[in-house]
């Protein structure tokens, strides 16, 4: 298994640009997470999706928009990408039923520079 | 003020030393505690998960949550090099509750543990 992976690994945006981030989980979870991570601010959610078919804002929503394509798959977009939106992003999936309730298996991230 | 609060350090300390890591937090309603490691440019990796209050020991790391104070802790024995990572807390509510499957972070604390 592959666990979560992300797409692409790093990448460098012009103010304005648009872009997609991919995650993808094979631990046929039910619930997918986006997160930014600045330093000294730990993990802020962007927003989640509880299940297939359902989206909500997290802590830190503005700017962004995710789409859960199916049951494995959750991108977030830039539709206009700021200086301010620099940062590391982390894809994080959970299920019912895996042993530990909520317990999140992160992937390996993704560092946004926008210049 | 942060729903969790968790002191970002930089923790210094020799190989062989006793880490305490801590963090508090404001919302009584949290029952799940969990500990995750991440290492640098990696993601996140859960490392202990304890369930109201009390302790939970797993080889070198004891995890504690008092929750008459708000308070939980991460003690890691016999520190060692392969120990240096930032360690964040995070919390969630019972099942049921508006907050399913999301966490609550602190910031993160930088540990290096030196030879």
């Amino acid at each position: 298994n592959a666990g979560v992976t992300q797409t692409p690994k790093f990448q460098v945006l012009k103010t304005g640009q648009s872009m997609t981030l991919q995650c993808a989980q094979d631990m046929n979870h039910n619930s997918m997470y986006w997160y930014r991570q600045d330093p000294g601010m730990g993990l802020r959610l962007i927003y989640y999706s509880a299940s297939e078919g359902t989206t909500d804002k997290g802590e830190v929503p503005n700017g962004y928009n995710v789409s859960r394509l199916n049951k494995r798959e959750f991108s977030l977009r830039l539709e206009s990408a700021a200086p301010s939106q620099t940062s590391v992003y982390f894809c994080a999936s959970s299920g019912k039923g895996q042993g530990l309730r909520d317990t999140q298996y992160f992937g390996p991230g993704t560092r946004l520079t926008v210049l | 003020q942060k729903e969790v609060e968790q002191d970002p350090g930089p923790l210094s300390v020799p190989e062989g030393a006793i880490v305490s890591l801590n963090c508090t937090y404001s919302n009584s309603a949290f029952q799940y505690f969990m500990w995750y490691r991440q290492y640098s440019r990696k993601g996140p990796e859960l490392l202990m998960y304890t369930y109201s209050s009390g302790n939970k020991e797993d080889g070198r790391f004891t995890a504690q949550v008092d929750k008459s104070s708000k308070y939980i802790s991460l003690f890691i024995r016999d520190s060692q090099p392969s120990d240096s990572a930032t360690y964040l807390c995070a919390m969630t509510e019972p099942a049921g509750g508006t907050s399913y499957g999301k966490l609550t972070f602190g910031q993160g604390t930088i540990l290096t543990v030196h030879p």
